[in-house]
């Protein structure tokens, strides 16, 4: 069975540029979260789909960031446009449902902003 | 606020040591603990989930205890190996599908 794909795992923009990340989840998997580490802090969330719908968006930095699930199969996470402090790893995790409880992650996708 | 905390940060044993990671967190009423593994430039790897309603779970060497009352949890690792090497991550939701990580804890074992 494949796991979480991300992609890219490596980006490095110019600021002001636009990124878009993709993550692919485990095949029927509803739960699907992005989650991001910046240098030397924890690993935060940033929302959380269940299939096509947004549950929880209360990590999302600003209003740069544009997630979306269309279909309720792989995710993309849109940076636009990217800032410096932007940088960081960006996760995402699967899960089968809230009774199993377990996150399943990728491997990430760095982004280097310039 | 509710909030996640790793003790030591970072670890150096040699091969063959008992050893024990601790998770602290500040709020009992918990759904979720998850313990991961992440190696450099990797993801996270999940080692052990434990529901709110279970005390530990155990595969091979790891061993993971859940202790909500006094808001703790502990990861033991038996006869560690240089390949044990590597971030340990606590993960807590406090509500449901929303996890909060510690800052993890980085453990060396030398051979």
């Amino acid at each position: 069975e494949a796991g979480v794909t991300q992609f890219p795992s490596h980006s490095v923009i110019e600021k002001g540029q636009t990124v878009t990340l993709r993550c692919d989840p485990i095949s029927g998997h509803d739960n699907l979260y992005w989650y991001r580490r910046v240098m030397g802090k924890e690993i935060k969330f940033l929302l959380h789909f269940v299939k096509e719908s947004k549950q929880d968006e209360s990590g999302m930095p600003n209003n740069r960031f544009l997630a979306e699930r269309t279909g309720g199969t792989y995710s993309t996470l849109k940076v636009q446009p990217a800032e410096l402090e932007d940088s960081g790893v960006y996760f995402c995790a699967s899960q089968g449902g809230w009774n199993t409880g377990e996150l399943f992650f990728g491997e990430g996708s760095r982004l280097t902003v310039l | 606020k509710q909030e996640v905390t790793q003790i030591p940060a970072a670890l150096s044993v040699p091969e063959g040591e008992n050893l024990v990671l601790n998770c602290s967190f500040t709020d009992s009423a918990i759904y979720n603990l998850q313990w991961f593994r992440q190696d450099p430039g990797k993801g996270l790897t999940s080692l052990l989930l434990i529901q709110s309603s279970q005390r530990e779970q155990t595969s091979g060497r790891l061993n993971a205890s859940l202790d909500k009352s006094s808001g703790r949890s502990t990861l033991y690792i038996a006869a560690s190996q240089p390949g044990d090497s590597a971030t340990y991550l606590c993960a807590v939701s406090f509500r449901p599908y929303k996890y909060i990580f510690g800052t993890g804890t980085r453990l060396k074992v030398l051979a």
